[in-house]
């Protein structure tokens, strides 16, 4: 089983403010997606890695496979940026899921 | 645009009730999971189904089952619910390995 570990587990950011949330995961992995879910349940992927970096639009993704770690940023945020943040792991056929990092933008 | 599609938002049932949760794919998908997730537990896999008539136990599949009898449609099914089963239930699908892996919106499930 993979053990995966976020942090920090609430945030609260002014707007404008630069933001990581980190991931980090305890055996190897085939893959790693970011996921955001909204108040009210839906989940989007935002990002798939298995190595290096991954931007789009403001939400840039880094991982290192020998740290096992990842890093999500998001530059310049902004309220609507307010979402839970999800890590996950992927191992042969089994996703592993951190208990997410809950971020709150403030205009 | 992809679509996975959970019949219900919110639900309320009593205890003792079987319980089912409708998930349907638009994508062709091979691959469909029920998740639960809960505060500070995160997401846990239930089941899922790599196939039609195909089934694998997750991580915490007691008390739940599941049907597939259409690639499209995947059934999670509460027996007896349980007051302990009020959750947020999720499901997703994917191709193979991580390709097009994507969740529907959610039904919140409350067990009186």
């Amino acid at each position: 089983k993979n053990e995966v570990e976020q942090s920090p587990q609430n945030l609260t950011a002014q707007e404008g403010e630069f933001i990581t949330i980190n991931c980090s995961y305890s055996v190897g992995i085939s893959a790693l997606h970011w996921l955001q879910q909204h108040p009210g349940g839906g989940i989007v992927s935002l990002f798939m890695l298995s190595s290096g970096k991954k931007k789009h639009g403001r939400l840039i993704a880094t991982i290192n496979i020998q740290e096992k770690h990842s890093s999500l940023h998001i530059t310049a945020s902004h309220p609507r940026d307010s979402a839970v943040y999800i890590c996950a792991t992927r191992t042969g056929n089994q996703f592993y899921f951190g208990t997410g990092t809950s971020l709150t933008v403030i205009p | 645009d992809v679509k996975v599609t959970q019949s219900s938002r919110y639900l309320v049932k009593r205890t003792g009730e079987k319980v089912f949760l409708e998930c349907v794919q638009d994508m062709d998908h091979e691959n469909m999971f029920w998740y639960r997730q809960d505060p500070g537990l995160g997401l846990r896999l239930i089941y899922f189904s790599y196939d039609v008539k195909m089934k694998e136990k997750g991580d915490i599949p007691e008390g739940y089952s599941v049907s597939r009898e259409k690639k499209e449609r995947f059934s999670l099914i509460l027996e007896s619910a349980s007051t302990n089963q009020t959750s947020m239930y999720l499901c997703a699908s994917s191709l193979w390995g991580d390709y097009g892996y994507t969740f529907g919106s959610g039904t919140r499930l409350t067990v009186v």
